[in-house]
Formats: structure tokens, sequence, C-alpha cells
């Protein structure tokens, strides 16, 4: 299954490095979302993208930085983090955004992250 | 507030058959989902009720009940492929998924 790719599969970083993470969809879907997956807790939805426009911000931090070139790519900007931080950060799309009508979300591999 | 509940961990027997409960408290009801995601994997859309009963898709089952809060996942003949965990998310009345913490299978021979 190759329909939501994520680059890098793995990262570790430290506190005061910047790195990114990537995502994309070969889906032709319109809607893209970040999650954060910590062991034994419900995923956490950070971002959501509707047509390349952020359409929510789960109170996350600011140095949590999403982007959204366009309908296809979607990337997470990380900078000064803590270990805290440390998680699976899953990227999914959906066909459209919710908003009144059921949507499957496809998800990538995501990327394990360590903040050291 | 909104809540789902799932086990933590269940253990069965390769060949076996074995149910995962989940339980919801949500504001509103537009559907469940059930996911199943192999360790280090993406999670992969598995089954979706929205009416009360029974979907049976090969080995997999899911049951609904709206009134009751409640759905589970029935695997028959399990596989050792099985071994994965199984992701329970509730869409609310605005069209949110609400998520479980999932639900750990292992599978033993």
């Amino acid at each position: 299954e190759t329909g939501v790719t994520q680059t890098p599969r793995h990262l570790v970083m430290g506190m005061t490095n910047k790195k990114s993470l990537k995502c994309e969809q070969h889906l032709g879907h319109n809607a893209m979302y970040w999650y954060k997956q910590s062991a034994k807790k419900p995923l956490e939805l950070m971002f959501v993208y509707n047509f390349k426009e952020q359409t929510e911000n789960n109170s996350v931090p600011s140095r949590f930085s999403p982007e959204c070139p366009n309908s296809s790519h979607l990337f997470l900007h990380l900078h000064t983090l803590q270990p805290e931080d440390s998680a699976l950060y899953l990227c999914a799309s959906s066909q459209d955004l919710g908003g009144g009508a059921v949507e499957t979300q496809y998800f990538g591999p995501g990327t394990r992250l360590l903040v050291l | 507030g909104q809540n789902i509940d799932q086990p933590t961990e269940m253990t069965a027997t390769e060949g076996a058959i074995v149910q995962i409960n989940c339980t919801y408290q949500t504001s509103g009801f537009n559907g469940l989902f059930w996911y199943q995601q192999h360790a280090g994997e993406a999670p992969t859309f598995l089954s979706y009720n929205v009416l009360d009963g029974l979907e049976e898709k090969g080995r997999f089952s899911s049951f609904l009940s709206r009134s009751k809060g409640y759905s589970y996942l029935l695997l028959k003949e399990l596989q050792m492929k099985d071994s994965a965990s199984y992701l329970c998310a509730v869409i609310d009345s605005n069209y949110q998924l609400i998520w479980g913490a999932g639900t750990k299978l292992i599978i033993k021979p």
C-alpha cells in the first residue's frame, strides 16, 4: 500500500535541532491530517488541511509548524522540541473533509521521532 | 467529555476466535470505524458501521449497538499475521473522529 508515504521513517533529534517531516498522498484526496500517536494513548489530531488551507489546529505548541503547499503534500516542521514530543507522527488523507459526511481516512506508515 | 474504551491488550490462540470490544460515550454518533495497525506500520481501514447489527467481511466481522454505545470486532480462524493493534474510532455529531487507545492483540501458536 503506497497511497500515503511519509519520510523519514525514523528520526532522532536534539532539542535544539530543526527538522521537517514530509507526507505525500497519491490518492487524489483533498484533505490531509497530522496525528501524534503515543504508546497506549488515543491518536491525537494535530492539524487538518482542506484544499491546502488549514482548517484545524488543536492547541498544538508553536514548536510544531505545518505547511501544505498543495493537496498532495504536507510537511511538519519541528524546532526546539521536548523529550515528551517523542512519538509516532502519522499523516492521513481523505477524499474531502467531514463537515456533514463520513470520510474514511487513509494513513501513512508514520515517522518514529525520538527527541533527546 | 467524549470517551472511547477498549481493552489494552488481549491474547488468543492461532485458529481460535477473538472478540475485541469497544464502548463509547460521545456527543452524537455518525458511525464507528475499526482500523488495524501492525507494529511500525500505517493504520489500515477494516470496517465502518453506522446501523445496528453485524457486518461480515471474510474472517472479520463488526457489530454495532447504538442504544448500548457498544461495538465489537470479531476475528475468526486467527492467523499469526492478525497480531496487531486494533483501533476503534467514533464519528461524533460534528463529524470529528474520536479515537480509542487501541487494543494490542497477541496471537500465540
